[in-house]
């Protein structure tokens, strides 16, 4: 799998969009980009993923540059719930393994 | 709620206890993972069950011992654990095979204490 490299730690104002940055210059043309995020003591939740594509759900939207070597999560308004350890990954498809770097610590500021 | 559930949430147990930590999960998986992670370090995956079989076991200690009876339930089994053994356990589960990602669904794992 394809190394990723993130800040490790990031402030946000509370209310303010909080854009994640993640790059992954080794990514393949097979392989997704993965964020999850785990809030203290918590086990890891998936937030989203995408392959080529700009993808956006419920909780975030994820920006893939043209040339896929660099994504950012943007959570659009954050809360205090939103502080939590941001993790981006790489992983092929069908590969069960995903490995967990250092992520990137957010912090929401009131 | 993500579906996947853990239990005990905690748990302290000497060095020369046997206990089992157990997992299940109702999303209709077909894999399930446990994962150590250790005070300010990244996660470790441990074992991958796929199908009840175990396809990956990354060098972990024979006193770590997983069970997989079927689909929905995993166990890890201790026993003469050491000191450095404490951590958060965290189990996952995915589809396998479906023909898109595997998106792997984590339950809010263990923490454990080796005394």
């Amino acid at each position: 799998d394809a190394k990723t490299t993130q800040p490790p730690s990031m402030d946000c104002a509370e209310g303010r969009a909080a854009n994640l940055p993640c790059n992954h210059s080794t990514i393949s043309g097979n392989e997704y980009v993965y964020w999850y995020r785990q809030i203290h003591s918590q086990g890891p939740q998936y937030i989203i993923h995408g392959l080529k594509n700009n993808e956006t759900n419920e909780m975030a939207s994820l920006i893939i540059t043209e040339d896929r070597k660099s994504s950012t999560l943007i959570l659009p308004h954050a809360t205090l719930r939103d502080t939590a350890v941001y993790y981006c990954i790489v992983t092929g498809l069908g590969n069960e393994k995903l490995t967990f770097g250092t992520g990137t610590r957010l912090t929401i500021i009131p | 709620e993500t579906g996947v559930t853990q239990t005990p949430r905690h748990l302290v147990m000497g060095m020369t206890n046997k206990k089992s930590l157990k997992c299940e999960q109702h999303l209709g998986h077909n894999a399930m993972y446990w994962y150590k992670q250790s005070a300010k370090k990244p996660l470790e995956l441990m074992f991958v069950y796929s199908l009840e079989e175990r396809v990956e076991n990354n060098s972990v200690p024979s006193r770590f011992s997983p069970e997989c009876p079927n689909s929905s339930h995993l166990f890890l089994h201790l026993h003469t654990l050491q000191p450095e053994d404490s951590a958060l356990y965290l189990c996952a589960s995915s589809h396998l095979f479906s023909g898109g990602p595997d998106t792997q669904y984590f339950g809010p794992g263990t923490r454990l204490t080796v005394l």
